[in-house]
């Protein structure tokens, strides 16, 4: 079966300092992962996706996210938060089986303190 | 170029009620799937329609039903509505048989069951 785990249901950083977004996979078979961002009242953007090419993906707004297949995580990261980071952030698993199966983590909750 | 457009912005229902929601999809999708997205938690898959059929359908009662139009518009319906029932409606497009792609998603429709 597959699965997606967030490991944080809320994180909160100073603006300026790094952000770590923590998200652990299940999957039989080779998976597609994205990370979503939703602002309040807001549907989900994309930020970034790995499909099995280079393992460190960069994305917008200085994302970069890291496929670890040892570990089953594909961890968000930012060097420097800011205010206008403050969301919710979404990992997700796309498996290929008869259709794809798309699999939505729980979310993570960013607080960004000025 | 449109992206995926969701009408209405927001509805209020009493509980028995019908309830009809719209989405135009990305230009140039073909696909458009519906998610249910209660607060606080994230979206649950609920159908994906192609070709005008219901392709795949996530554990929801057939009190939610589905349409896709020759255009690959979608009409999300939903009888007898519940209080539990209240939630962000979001649709998502994407290209049916390619390849690790990322769904694209409107900005959703808010219901509220009184």
């Amino acid at each position: 079966a597959q699965s997606v785990t967030q490991l944080d249901s809320h994180v909160s950083v100073s603006e300026g300092t790094p952000v770590l977004l923590r998200c652990n996979y299940s999957s039989s078979y080779s998976p597609s992962l994205f990370w979503y961002v939703q602002h309040p009242n807001k549907g989900l953007q994309l930020l970034l996706k790995y499909t099995s090419a280079a393992t460190l993906v960069k994305g917008i707004n200085g994302f970069e996210a890291e496929f670890k297949k040892s570990e089953t995580s594909f961890h968000l990261t930012k060097p420097s938060a800011h205010m206008s980071d403050a969301a919710e952030y979404f990992c997700v698993v796309t498996v290929k089986t008869s259709y794809d199966k798309v699999i939505f983590g729980p979310g993570t909750s960013l607080s960004v303190i000025p | 170029d449109a992206g995926v457009t969701q009408s209405p912005t927001h509805l209020i229902k009493t509980r028995g009620q019908q309830v009809t929601l719209r989405c135009s999809p990305k230009s140039g999708h073909d696909t458009v799937s519906w998610y249910q997205q209660a607060l606080g938690q994230g979206p649950q898959f609920i159908f994906q329609y192609y070709e005008e059929e219901e392709r795949q359908r996530g554990n929801f009662p057939d009190r939610f039903s589905g349409h896709q139009f020759p255009n690959y518009s979608s009409e999300l319906n939903v009888n007898a509505l519940l209080l539990g029932d209240s939630a962000l409606y979001l649709c998502a497009s994407s290209n049916w048989g390619v390849p690790n792609q990322p769904q694209h998603f409107g900005d959703g429709t808010r219901l509220s069951i009184l």
